[in-house]
């Protein structure tokens, strides 16, 4: 079946460092790939999307590539802010049934100032 | 911002209740979806609806039941909750295809004691 399997948690760094979360998926065919977003209390925002290969998906400044070469959709940032600091789900929409998402287990990013 | 609500937000109840955990949204969706969020912060998706009259069971097994009886409401109610019940649950919507990101509501955090 479709996986998507996230960097391991969780992490901290100093604000304006820059990141990266490491994103893998298994999947049939040529799923659209998202990352949410969770704040302390709050459901799931969408941060960007991509939905094929080679697209980039960008905003607030952090971006993902669509690599099917390498199943991957890994998210950067420049320099984090302590406002970036949330849990991050990476995400594949399956192309069939329920159209679901499936996602990985979710990074705990933490920023210090 | 999507329009999609969940309310309560939290509730704490003893063993053996009836609760429903109500989710609306005002984006005129087809597809609506219920996830458990655990501890660990993995989500799962348990039931699912491509439309009024419309409901399917998720991945995870759960003694929840749905219904969909208008577009806008697709509220998820347990019989009789147990402790294992604990657990956040978030609610979410589409429309179009599988490119088309989910909005999600911001949860309800239930507690059974």
């Amino acid at each position: 079946g479709n996986s998507v399997t996230q960097m391991e948690g969780p992490v901290t760094l100093s604000e304006e460092a820059f990141l990266t979360i490491n994103c893998t998926y298994t999947a049939t065919g040529y799923p659209s790939l998202f990352w949410y977003v969770q704040y302390p209390g709050e459901g799931l925002q969408l941060l960007l999307k991509a939905t094929k290969a080679d697209d980039k998906g960008s905003n607030k400044g952090f971006e993902a590539t669509y690599r099917k070469e390498t199943t991957s959709f890994h998210l950067e940032k420049g320099s984090v802010q302590v406002s970036d600091s949330a849990v991050y789900f990476c995400a594949l929409s399956e192309l069939g049934g329920a159209q679901k998402l499936v996602f990985g287990q979710g990074t705990r990013l933490t920023i210090n100032p | 911002e999507a329009d999609i609500y969940q309310t309560p937000r939290y509730l704490v109840i003893g063993t053996g209740k009836k609760i429903t955990l109500e989710c609306s949204q005002t984006m005129g969706h087809d597809k609506m979806y219920w996830y458990q969020q655990d501890p660990g912060m993995e989500l799962h998706l348990i039931h699912y609806s491509y439309g009024v009259n419309s409901t399917e069971k998720g991945d995870l097994s759960s003694e929840s039941t749905v219904s969909r009886i208008r577009t806008e409401h697709f509220p998820l109610t347990l019989e009789s909750a147990r402790p294992s019940h604990t657990s956040q649950y978030l609610c979410a919507s589409r429309t179009g295809g599988a490119d088309q990101p989910q909005h999600f509501g911001d949860g309800t955090r239930l507690s059974i004691l």
